[in-house]
């Protein structure tokens, strides 16, 4: 499977608790994202890694929440003192990175699914 | 930022009916893609536009870029059930911005 994988696909983690979440992009592709969906919404960006460097953040991404990729390969998404409001699947994405406007098309993977009681 | 509205939010057709969702942002795009998630499922990505007025088909599909870079559409002729789902449009992986439409999602009654 070339796709973009995510694990653990489902986590339900009790009101406090720290999660973390890793993503292996496809493996050509050296932008990685992290984006955030609920219910009936559209998938909120949290922030992407060009290679190893965090380019961008949300300012939806509250000091609770660290994203890495160390070597510029998978990614890990931490949640650390989760609270009920952080309930969402959390999807992540890569994409090739070229200077022409065409062909950095952003392929997800089947998302995590965090439930906090 | 970067705005990106989709219109109609949602919508009721019954098979056989077409169906078009439009999305408009507040600035120029470089390009657009467009996406279809599933009920449960995660977004699959469809098509990307580049060119102004760029026209695309795939099979009962056609997606359009407006002239000014600035809008697009998705029209789908004769829905089948297979097409339920939530369409999304975004982001402009041109530019810094990465947001993506609110959704439009489709039921097709049998």
């Amino acid at each position: 499977d070339t796709g973009v994988s995510q694990d653990p696909r489902h986590k339900i983690t009790k009101r406090g608790q720290n999660v973390t979440f890793r993503c292996d992009p496809i493996s050509e592709h050296n932008r990685l994202y992290w984006y955030r969906q609920t219910l009936g919404q559209g998938p909120e960006f949290l922030t992407y890694f060009q290679n190893e460097a965090q380019l961008e953040k949300s300012r939806l991404l509250s000091d609770r929440f660290s994203a890495e990729r160390p070597k510029g390969s998978f990614s890990t998404l931490e949640i650390q003192r989760t609270e009920q409001g952080d309930s969402a699947m959390y999807l992540c994405a890569s994409s090739p990175y070229r200077l022409r406007s065409s062909g950095n098309t952003i392929y997800f993977g089947e998302g995590s699914w965090l439930t906090v009681v | 930022g970067q705005q990106v509205m989709q219109i109609p939010q949602y919508q009721h057709v019954q098979e056989g009916e077409d169906f078009t969702t439009y999305c408009n942002s507040s600035t120029t795009l470089s390009n657009i893609q467009w996406y279809k998630q599933r009920p449960g499922g995660h977004p699959v990505f469809l098509i990307q536009l580049v060119k102004s007025g760029e026209v695309k088909k795939q099979k009962r599909l056609t997606f359009q870029f407006g002239e000014a870079k600035k809008n697009s559409s998705l029209h789908i002729t004769a829905t089948q059930t297979t097409d339920v789902g939530t369409y999304f449009c975004g982001p402009d992986t041109g530019r810094r911005a990465l947001t993506f439409g609110s959704g439009t999602r489709l039921q097709v009654q049998p």
